[in-house]
């Protein structure tokens, strides 16, 4: 597996608090993404990056930020978490048109 | 938008039966990508099937890829419990970004 790794791995917090997930990687890929997985739904996309302050949105991308300052670092922003936010969060990398996951981030909103 | 479609959502099977996933799309791909995802872990890619008719197999994996470039299959040779996992089919679309839209996955139980 491609070195990626997610923080934190686990996160409870409550409805109306801001929450940051991150995702760095050590692989120099260019692009980097945020997904997440809910049971019936598969995988869905947040928003994407394609170089250093270069993103987009996805499909889902509705009360979610990102940031990108450096190739290795890819930030996911809940600015007023909602329960329906409440989830497992994925980011993935590639260089390619394959993509790499890391561990993955369980956050409840309570 | 681009929407794939991924049957069964389960299925349980005793060890050494046979298993099959399909992944249908109403339009042509540009590829086709499967991945696995172990129960608590994060999806791992498997394979990339680019053309048309395509057949690759990996140990008891066949993968194939519709003459039309529409739908896919994965099928599992003698399932062992090792295979249990959730199994996902993507593709590639928005150009040179590398998105990939997933099909909502086919969650496999197997039984010893």
């Amino acid at each position: 597996d491609a070195g990626i790794t997610q923080s934190p791995r686990h996160k409870v917090t409550e409805t109306g608090t801001p929450v940051t997930l991150r995702c760095h990687q050590t692989e120099n890929h260019r692009y980097m993404y945020w997904y997440r997985q809910d049971p019936g739904h598969g995988l869905r996309l947040i928003h994407y990056s394609y170089g250093v302050k270069d993103t987009d949105k996805g499909e889902v991308s509705d009360g979610y930020s990102v940031s990108r300052s450096k190739t290795e670092d890819f930030l996911l922003t809940l600015e007023s978490a909602t329960s329906s936010q409440t989830s497992v969060y994925f980011c993935a990398t590639t260089n390619t048109d394959t993509q790499y996951f890391g561990p993955g981030t369980r956050l409840t909103v309570l | 938008g681009q929407q794939v479609m991924q049957i069964p959502q389960y299925q349980h099977v005793q060890e050494g039966e046979d298993f099959t996933t399909y992944c249908n799309s109403s339009t042509t791909l540009s590829n086709i990508q499967w991945y696995k995802q172990r129960p608590g872990g994060h999806p791992v890619f498997l394979i990339q099937l680019v053309k048309s008719g395509e057949v690759k197999k990996q140990k008891r994996l066949t993968f194939q890829f519709g003459e039309a470039k529409k739908n896919s299959s994965l099928h599992i040779t003698a399932t062992q419990t090792t295979d249990v996992g959730t199994y996902f089919c993507a593709t590639n679309y928005g150009g040179a970004t590398n998105k990939l839209i997933f099909g909502t996955g086919t969650l496999l139980a197997v039984q010893p």
